[in-house]
């Protein structure tokens, strides 16, 4: 398998700008969770889906961060207008089945640099 | 009541010495407790979780030592080797239903050669 695969790797981009983060959850998981990570805060989680429904949304900053999954390999964090305080790194993490016990798989991440 | 506390931010471990990380959670329904290790420019991985039935959990060099009455538990890693240098994560979750994990903010461990 090849894991979770996010995209891009690396975004930078100027303030203003909208940013679409991507993600490819593991064949077969039910469960994808966005997390952001930065120096200050750590890793925090933004939003998280079961069986593609968004379950909590309440680490999700401000109205200007969406997420979306519109089926179970494809899932978006979008970013409108992005600003500087939004540059860190996003990871996506999957897990299968919906327990807390499971295993959350992550990716890579993204790092976005806004100017 | 949801925040897990972990402590110390950074550490820095002689090659062969043991590393300590300790985390705190306030909220007694937390019943599965994973640790994650991140390399640089890696995602998070799991390491080693425990549930509350047992005090401790011991995989090669790594073990957790878990303390339900004080709602605490840590992570030590023994004879600690430069490739364990990496960020830690304590989390702290409910076992049952559709939960997630509160996360600790991290420890930085550099194991110097």
């Amino acid at each position: 398998d090849a894991g979770v695969i996010q995209s891009p790797r690396h975004e930078v981009t100027e303030m203003g700008q909208e940013v679409t983060l991507r993600c490819k959850p593991i064949s077969g998981h039910n469960s994808l969770f966005w997390y952001r990570q930065t120096m200050m805060r750590g890793l925090e989680l933004l939003i998280y889906f079961n069986n593609n429904v968004p379950i909590d949304d309440s680490g999700m900053p401000e109205d200007r961060f969406s997420a979306k999954m519109p089926n179970a390999s494809f899932s978006t964090l979008k970013i409108q207008p992005s600003e500087p305080r939004d540059s860190a790194v996003y990871f996506c993490a999957s897990r299968e089945g919906v327990a807390g016990y499971n295993e959350q798989f992550f990716g890579p991440g993204t790092r976005l640099t806004v100017l | 009541q949801q925040q897990v506390k972990q402590s110390p931010q950074s550490l820095i471990v002689q090659k062969g010495g043991i590393s300590i990380i300790n985390c705190a959670y306030e909220n007694t329904a937390f019943d599965y407790f994973p640790w994650y290790q991140q390399f640089p420019g890696k995602g998070p991985a799991l390491l080693i979780a425990i549930r509350p039935d047992v005090s401790e959990k011991k995989e090669g060099r790594f073990t957790i030592s878990f303390n339900k009455s004080a709602k605490q538990f840590s992570l030590h890693i023994m004879d600690s080797q430069p490739g364990d240098s990496a960020t830690y994560f304590c989390a702290a979750s409910q076992a049952s239903g559709t939960y997630k994990y509160i996360f600790g903010t991290g420890t930085r461990l550099k194991v110097l050669a």
